[in-house]
């Protein structure tokens, strides 16, 4: 039973389309985030949202939203796809902060032509 | 001045051998010090963590955190193939901040 899952695994698309990244988490943890790894492998983080309310907000174009239905989901929305936006995006979940463990999901890997 | 800079490797080593994985940070404030192996075209999984100065073991394993020197290292004993990976350090101050990892080394264990 997949812990924190994420569709799609690949996507491929056009610059300047609209697309989007869902992700799962069954482990009944209540903070969900959003990390974008590019291709040196350096992991940055873009959002975190604890019990649907939106914590962390790193410096993020505006093109991103995140979206949060309830505590086990966690979406990404990306607007007018750019070439730098290609890369591996990463969901993970944790306990309640300050929990130091977290759990990642398989990855999207988005490439923009 | 990045949060956290990380030896960059790559880094190969035979089987056996003892690996030496090094991490500098520069915020004092940070309090949560963890490891994180990530396999080619997986997620990261949490490896190690500790949040004192000093040691901590698991298995093959040793984080080591001296944080009068802002200075984190995991070691990693009688090396196996099976440790060929990307290591990521990271780091966290309390509450609800955000992790911060560093760019990660990739490993190679050579049989």
């Amino acid at each position: 039973d997949t812990a924190v899952s994420q569709t799609p695994k690949y996507l491929v698309t056009q610059m300047g389309n609209d697309k989007s990244i869902k992700c799962e988490q069954n482990l009944g943890h209540d903070t969900m985030y959003w990390y974008k790894q590019d291709s040196k492998k350096f992991l940055k983080i873009m959002f975190s949202y604890n019990n649907k309310e939106l914590i962390i907000n790193e410096t993020v174009p505006n093109r991103f939203s995140p979206k949060s239905p309830d505590k086990a989901h966690l979406n990404l929305h990306i607007n007018s796809l750019e070439l730098g936006d290609s890369a591996v995006y990463f969901c993970a979940s944790s306990q309640e902060p300050p929990s130091y463990e977290q759990y990642f999901g398989p990855g999207t890997r988005l490439t923009v032509t | 001045q990045k949060e956290v800079e990380q030896d960059p490797g790559p880094l190969s080593v035979p089987e056996g051998a003892i690996v030496s994985l090094n991490c500098t940070y520069s915020n004092s404030a940070f309090q949560y010090f963890m490891w994180y192996r990530q396999y080619s075209r997986k997620g990261p999984e949490l490896l190690m963590y500790t949040y004192s100065s000093g040691n901590k073991e698991d298995g093959r394993f040793t984080a080591q955190v001296d944080k009068s020197s802002k200075y984190i290292s995991l070691f990693i004993r009688d090396s196996q193939p099976s440790d060929s990976a990307t290591y990521l350090c990271a780091i966290r101050a309390g509450g609800y901040q955000k992790v911060t990892f560093g760019t990660g080394t990739k490993l190679q264990v050579i049989p």
